[in-house]
């Protein structure tokens, strides 16, 4: 079956440290999502690609990198952790784009002390 | 730019309740739109796609429909059940951005009390 599998779960960081979210698709879709979904915020999104080695800037970029080595992988990298950044992150894929639906995975819960 | 403005922040209903959500969208071209669930500890899924004004989708007993005239996408259900207890996202294909995002609703998370 088809899916999008994320990577940690859920993960405690220190503030000012490295973190990497990693995502997974098996869906053969050329376009990948991330996305932070904050209360009373809904769902933003961070980075998406549309090919491998290619990444574009989402709504709310800042604080944020984002890598796609293959079609089937997309990481999201916090360089340096900041409290704020304390959200759950979904990754998503989708066939062609806008007018196709999303495949998301089951998110990672990230809290940074 | 394009918008989606989805109201309803919080519902909470009854079993065999009625269920009426209501999202206003704001764009200049025909656009695609969205309805997603999303269970507790759960990444959203798609429920429901409407494409084309004044139609109508229907999936699991929720019913989609557009009007162009009024800008305006509502999801309903005749009767929830407990199980329909989720947050359910409206959104809109970003016709004006390349079509390559959806534009989000805020969610509007829905309590059923049996």
């Amino acid at each position: 079956e088809a899916a999008v599998t994320q990577s940690p779960r859920s993960k405690v960081a220190v503030t000012g440290g490295k973190v990497t979210l990693s995502c997974h698709q098996t869906n053969n879709h050329d376009y990948m999502y991330w996305y932070r979904q904050d209360t009373g915020h809904g769902l933003r999104l961070i980075h998406y690609s549309y090919v491998a080695d290619s990444t574009e800037k989402g709504d709310i970029p800042d604080g944020y990198k984002a890598s796609r080595p293959s079609q089937e992988n997309f990481s999201l990298i916090l360089e340096l952790a900041s409290l704020s950044q304390t959200a759950v992150y979904f990754c998503a894929s989708s066939e062609t784009g806008g007018n196709s639906d999303y495949t998301f995975g089951s998110g990672t819960r990230l809290l940074v002390i | 730019g394009d918008s989606v403005i989805q109201m309803q922040g919080q519902v909470t209903l009854s079993e065999n309740d009625f269920l009426f959500i209501n999202c206003t969208y704001s764009t200049t071209g025909y656009p695609t739109l969205f309805w997603y669930v999303q269970y507790s500890g759960e990444g959203p899924q798609l429920l429901l796609q409407v494409t084309t004004a004044n139609n109508k989708g229907s999936s699991r007993g929720f019913e989609a429909t557009y009007d162009k005239g009024t800008t305006s996408f509502h999801l309903q259900k005749t009767s929830v059940q407990e199980i329909d207890s989720a947050v359910y996202y409206c959104a809109m294909s970003g016709v004006n951005t390349g079509n390559y995002k959806y534009v989000f609703g805020a969610g509007t998370r829905l309590k059923v009390i049996a």
